[in-house]
């Protein structure tokens, strides 16, 4: 069964305090994996995809890598703006359906 | 370039009744596709709809429905509301159905049922 795995469920850190989230993932036919941000009350906004094992993307503090069985989310120097849910998903068979890990809730202190 | 449109954003409704919620994609998108977030379960697909044909369907009751019209928007239907789904309802819209295409998603519809 395909399934998507979000570790840890929370993360509180200090500003500036680096860190990674993790997403593993065990589904046939990967066709790519994302990274969304999710603030309270909107729909997930949309970071990187990854399309194959060696990749990597950054945006501003986040860096996203992908191997086998899983995907990173870097975080360096985080801000207290960067306090969100991180939601994984990848994309597998047919057409558009995205299978979702149920988030990583990141706060950052300042 | 206005972003996914979702309406309304939030409604209450009564254990029984139906409701429809409404959904309009980035322009010049064709497939739309439907989401129900809760905190215990996550995000889940609900269907995908491109140029007006279904072409997914994810594992929930037939209660659950939806629609795309020749322009590209969207509706989803639920009837006989039960308690559980009480939700956020997330739409999301791409260009293609491509492999590793991204889609990109509206606000949501909160949707509670008492």
């Amino acid at each position: 069964e395909d399934q998507v795995t979000q570790s840890p469920e929370a993360l509180r850190l200090q500003e500036g305090e680096s860190s990674s989230l993790n997403c593993s993932y065990t589904v046939s036919g990967l066709r790519g994996l994302f990274w969304y941000r999710q603030d309270p009350g909107k729909g997930p906004e949309f970071l990187f995809t990854l399309y194959s094992a060696g990749e990597e993307k950054e945006k501003e503090r986040l860096k996203a890598t992908l191997t086998k069985k899983e995907s990173f989310l870097h975080i360096t120097a985080p801000k207290p703006e960067d306090s969100a849910t991180y939601l994984c998903a990848v994309q597998a068979g047919t057409g558009n359906q995205f299978y979702f890990g149920t988030g990583t809730s990141l706060t950052v202190i300042p | 370039k206005a972003g996914v449109t979702q309406t309304p954003r939030y409604l209450i409704k009564t254990r029984g009744q139906q409701v429809t919620l409404s959904c309009s994609p980035i322009s010049g998108h064709r497939s739309v596709s439907w989401y129900q977030q809760t905190p215990g379960q996550g995000l889940q697909f609900l269907f995908e709809y491109f140029s007006e044909t279904q072409r997914n369907k994810g594992n929930f009751p037939g209660r659950f429905s939806g629609r795309q019209f020749s322009n590209s928007r969207s509706e989803m239907n639920v009837s006989t509301l039960e308690l559980g789904d009480s939700a956020l309802y997330l739409c999301a819209s791409s260009s293609q159905v491509n492999s590793g295409n991204t889609i990109y998603f509206g606000e949501g519809s909160w949707l509670t049922v008492v």
